[in-house]
């Protein structure tokens, strides 16, 4: 069962342009989402998260935005660089700790 | 301060083997979470330790087993292998302290097993 999903595998960009990545959930128990950001050869980091008493959280250049009633949300990077060029996860959890991981979004800034 | 590491890199078994994954905890940190990330896919979450007790687990049939040490190191255990377990195996480290922090895990780089 796919609670979380991306519904885009991959996305291009301009450098200086914004980045949108979109995820959907279908769980109404998630109350918490994260994104994470992932390069070859590594493991996830943490990039920014909302709680879902939330509507908006802001962190630099990273932005994420969580519409409830659509059980949607999305991360804005705005100015795009070369370097935000990774494998975009967006997670969701609940009380139970268990984390569900949409299937990634491969985000790719050309300069 | 060193961060989350896991051994091995790469492993190869067999169909029926069972097979001993490693993780090592971010010093300080107190919770491991186990995740299987096929190919193309998303990370799903196997289960979590927190202070060597099992504190959550995902849709993972009891063949897939863990422990976690006094320091915080962890252990992930598969037995009777199948194909579809060939996976990107990732631990997580964090520090819970009542209520789950998920902002602090910490992922490692992973085990890729491939089960022939």
């Amino acid at each position: 069962d796919q609670q979380v999903k991306q519904n885009s595998p991959s996305l291009s960009v301009q450098e200086g342009r914004i980045s949108i990545l979109n995820c959907d959930y279908t769980n109404s128990m998630f109350d918490y989402f994260l994104w994470y950001k992932k390069y070859p050869a590594e493991g996830p980091t943490f990039l920014i998260s909302i709680s879902s008493i939330k509507d908006k959280n802001e962190d630099g250049r990273f932005t994420v935005f969580l519409n409830k009633s659509a059980k949607h949300l999305s991360l804005h990077i705005v100015p795009s660089q070369p370097g935000d060029s990774a494998v975009y996860f967006c997670a969701a959890t609940g009380n139970n700790n268990d984390m569900r991981f949409g299937a990634g979004t491969r985000l790719t800034v050309k300069p | 301060e060193t961060g989350v590491t896991q051994s091995p890199t790469h492993l190869i078994k067999t169909r029926g083997q069972q097979v001993t994954l490693r993780c090592s905890s971010q010093s300080g940190h107190n919770t491991v979470s186990w995740y299987q990330q096929a190919l193309g896919q998303g990370p799903q979450f196997i289960f979590q330790y927190y202070r060597e007790e099992e504190n959550g687990r995902g849709n993972f049939p009891p063949r897939f087993s863990g422990l976690q040490f006094p320091n915080y190191s962890s252990e992930l255990n598969v037995n009777a292998l199948e194909l579809d377990d060939s996976a990107l195996y990732l631990c997580a480290s964090s520090s819970l302290s009542g209520l789950a922090s998920y902002n602090e895990q910490f992922f490692g780089p992973g085990t890729r097993l491939t089960v022939l």
